[in-house]
């Protein structure tokens, strides 16, 4: 069955070191996305892609990175982790002709010291 | 931008109905969503509406008023397994071309009670 899967599903980490959470989908999705989910602020759109070599910033992107080299995966890099990027990080994929269904992963659970 | 506006917190009583609002402000309006999360768990998808009505999908039904930038997710015969958080989000779109990202909600968490 196809699916979306993240890891880590838990990391601790320092400020100031670069983070790499991953994200692979094997819905063969066009669409891609990250977001991060505190309390209070529900999900926040950090960075999404529509395809190979696209990448577009979110409503929070500052801090993070995200490149796309092919259909399945789209890594998400902190910098330099903050303790304010302390989050649960989910990713999503849709398909370019959906209107809307978008499937998330499980999610990662970032904790910067 | 765009803004969305839902209660943070619902209860209800096992087999009873319940409905939670959704009000939105955006610039480019394509459709409304709703999503469902358990705790620690990933959101899931509900249902869609882009158009005014309802939308019926079990014991669970959306529905959309373009003209009030308002729509609501009803629940019916609510089941203790039916307590999770509730997110609505916005499906931005200008001149007839959707763009695929979405703008959620806070979420409301809805707490059934025997």
């Amino acid at each position: 069955d196809a699916e979306i899967t993240q890891s880590p599903r838990h990391k601790i980490t320092e400020t100031g070191r670069q983070v790499t959470l991953a994200c692979h989908q094997t819905w063969n999705h066009n669409n891609m996305f990250w977001y991060r989910q505190d309390l209070g602020h529900g999900l926040r759109l950090i960075h999404y892609s529509y395809g190979v070599q696209d990448t577009n910033k979110g409503e929070v992107s500052d801090g993070y990175s995200v490149s796309r080299s092919n259909t399945e995966d789209l890594p998400l890099t902190l910098e330099s982790a903050a303790s304010s990027q302390t989050s649960v990080y989910f990713c999503a994929s849709s398909e370019a002709s959906s209107r809307e269904t978008q499937y998330f992963g499980p999610g990662t659970r970032l904790l910067v010291l | 931008g765009q803004s969305l506006e839902q209660p943070s917190e619902v209860t209800a009583v096992e087999g009873a109905i319940v409905q939670i609002n959704c009000t939105y402000q955006t610039s480019g309006f394509y459709g409304l969503s709703w999503y469902q999360q358990h705790d620690g768990g990933a959101p899931t998808f509900l249902s869609y509406n882009a158009l005014d009505g309802l939308e019926e999908t079990g014991r669970f039904s959306s529905f959309l008023s373009r003209s009030d930038s308002y729509g609501y997710l009803l629940l019916q015969e609510l089941q203790m397994k039916d307590s999770a958080s509730y997110f609505c989000a916005v499906r931005e779109g200008h001149s007839g071309a959707g763009s695929y990202q979405l703008t959620f909600g806070k979420g409301t968490k809805l707490s059934v009670i025997p």
